[in-house]
């Protein structure tokens, strides 16, 4: 069965910290991976897409990475700030094109 | 910039009544999802829909569950016979052929009472 973790299940960071979300997933035969932002009550937002054949992309003061062989994936924000606190999502797909969530990470930049 | 919209933003039914939640995917995109979020859980995968027929279900997809394209635009999520159990935010996504990033929109707050 496909799994999806993430860690830590929430973080509180004071503003212009940099910080490091963490992702892992059981299937090596992931299509691509993508992280999402979701605020309160909200919808997904797609924040970056990798690729099963890329090591990273960065969008901003993102950047994500993605090692299949250890099945990990990590967000990287640079210089929070506290329009950053959200939940973030990371989520995995396999043939079939369906996406497997993990439970993500809430996160809260203090001003 | 072209988003997926969906109707209504909440809903509040009896037990045993039908729903039907409406999503508009993007004008151009081809493949349509649905997904839910029971309050405290993980985002799943209920359905995906390609060329007017399911392309693939989960096993929370089951028999009291049905999706339609019945226009050009519109494409729901009908629950027949609702439980206490389908309380959940329910999220519709789309995606062209060619790309990856699936589009959410802002999702159904369903409440079954």
């Amino acid at each position: 069965k496909q799994e999806v973790t993430q860690i830590p299940a929430a973080l509180s960071v004071p503003e212009g910290e940099n910080l490091v979300l963490n992702c892992s997933f059981t299937d090596s035969a992931i299509y691509n991976l993508q992280w999402f932002r979701q605020d309160p009550g909200k919808g997904l937002t797609s924040l970056l897409l990798i690729q099963s054949s890329q090591r990273e992309q960065t969008s901003g003061r993102l950047n994500a990475s993605l090692d299949k062989s250890s099945g990990r994936s990590t967000l990287y924000i640079a210089a929070s700030q506290p329009g950053d606190s959200a939940t973030y999502l990371c989520a995995m797909e396999t043939s079939g094109s369906r996406l497997t969530f993990g439970e993500g990470t809430q996160l809260t930049v203090n001003p | 910039e072209p988003e997926v919209t969906q109707t209504p933003s909440h809903q509040v039914t009896q037990m045993g009544q039908e729903v039907i939640l409406r999503c508009v995917p993007i004008s151009n995109h081809l493949y349509f999802y649905w997904y839910r979020q029971i309050l405290g859980q993980k985002v799943e995968f209920l359905v995906s829909f390609y060329n007017n027929e399911i392309s693939e279900k989960s096993e929370i997809f089951d028999d009291q569950f049905s999706v339609e394209r019945p226009d050009g635009s519109n494409f729901t999520l009908k629950i027949r016979s609702t439980k206490l159990e389908d309380s959940a935010m329910y999220f519709c996504a789309s995606i062209t052929e060619t790309e990856e990033t699936q589009y959410f929109g802002p999702g159904t707050r369903l409440l079954v009472l």
